[in-house]
């Protein structure tokens, strides 16, 4: 049964980093490129970061670009979201996304709680 | 960047009834690219039709995606009470960047 859980979430203050994971099982992890996607309150979904099954390539979302690094440790099985100089407008939940055929996104975690506030 | 348009924002149906959802494209959109979802309250996005028309893993023939170009439809022939959900369209385009629609709420009336 393919598994992602994230985790790393929590309250932060404007300004300041958090760093996301997430731990997947079930599948062949570096067969797959995978995805961060978040969803603030009561909104709807925004992609924001993406990866290549090996960690050559990697895309962000304007609105993260510079601020945000997506990585991934496929010994670990696992991804990271490194997210700096975070604002108000990051607070959302954040989920881990696995890329499947004809670039969809085939399973998702839980999702972890960011919120930005002081 | 291709932005996504769903309509209508809430749609209201009583179960056994057909429902039908629309997403337009600003740009055109390679079909094999075009993908929906359906979100139930509190839960995980849930990956229903992959390149504009064919179901994904263990959805209901009740489930049906269409169109081309700028204009794509999720049809759902006969509302179930676990249909009633929240819908998102997405597309993947030039530089690996992946774009949702805004959703569409599909209440019990």
């Amino acid at each position: 049964e393919v598994q992602l859980v994230e985790s790393g979430g929590g309250v932060v203050r404007p300004g300041g980093s958090l760093r996301l994971s997430c731990s997947a099982s079930g599948f062949k992890f570096d067969d797959y490129a995978l995805s961060w996607v978040r969803q603030a309150p009561g909104k709807g979904l925004e992609w924001v970061s993406r990866i290549t099954w090996n960690g050559g390539v990697t895309n962000h979302a304007d609105s993260v670009n510079g601020r945000f690094t997506i990585s991934r440790d496929n010994a670990k099985k696992s991804l990271y979201l490194q997210m700096n100089s975070l604002r108000a407008e990051d607070t959302a939940l954040y989920y881990c996304a696995r890329e499947g055929s004809y670039w969809t996104f085939d399973f998702w975690g839980q999702g972890t709680q960011v919120t930005v506030s002081s | 960047e291709i932005v996504l348009t769903q309509s209508p924002g809430t749609l209201s149906l009583s179960p056994g009834e057909r429902a039908t959802l629309s997403c337009r494209a600003s740009q055109n959109v390679n079909s094999n690219y075009f993908t929906w979802y359906q979100q139930r309250p509190g839960q995980s996005p849930r990956l229903l039709i992959y390149a504009a028309s064919k179901r994904a893993t263990g959805i209901p023939d009740r489930f049906s995606g269409g169109g081309s170009g700028t204009d794509f439809t999720l049809a759902i022939s006969r509302l179930e009470p676990e249909d009633f959900a929240v819908y998102y369209c997405q597309q993947y385009g030039s530089s690996a960047m992946f774009t949702f629609g805004q959703g569409t709420k599909l209440e019990i009336k």
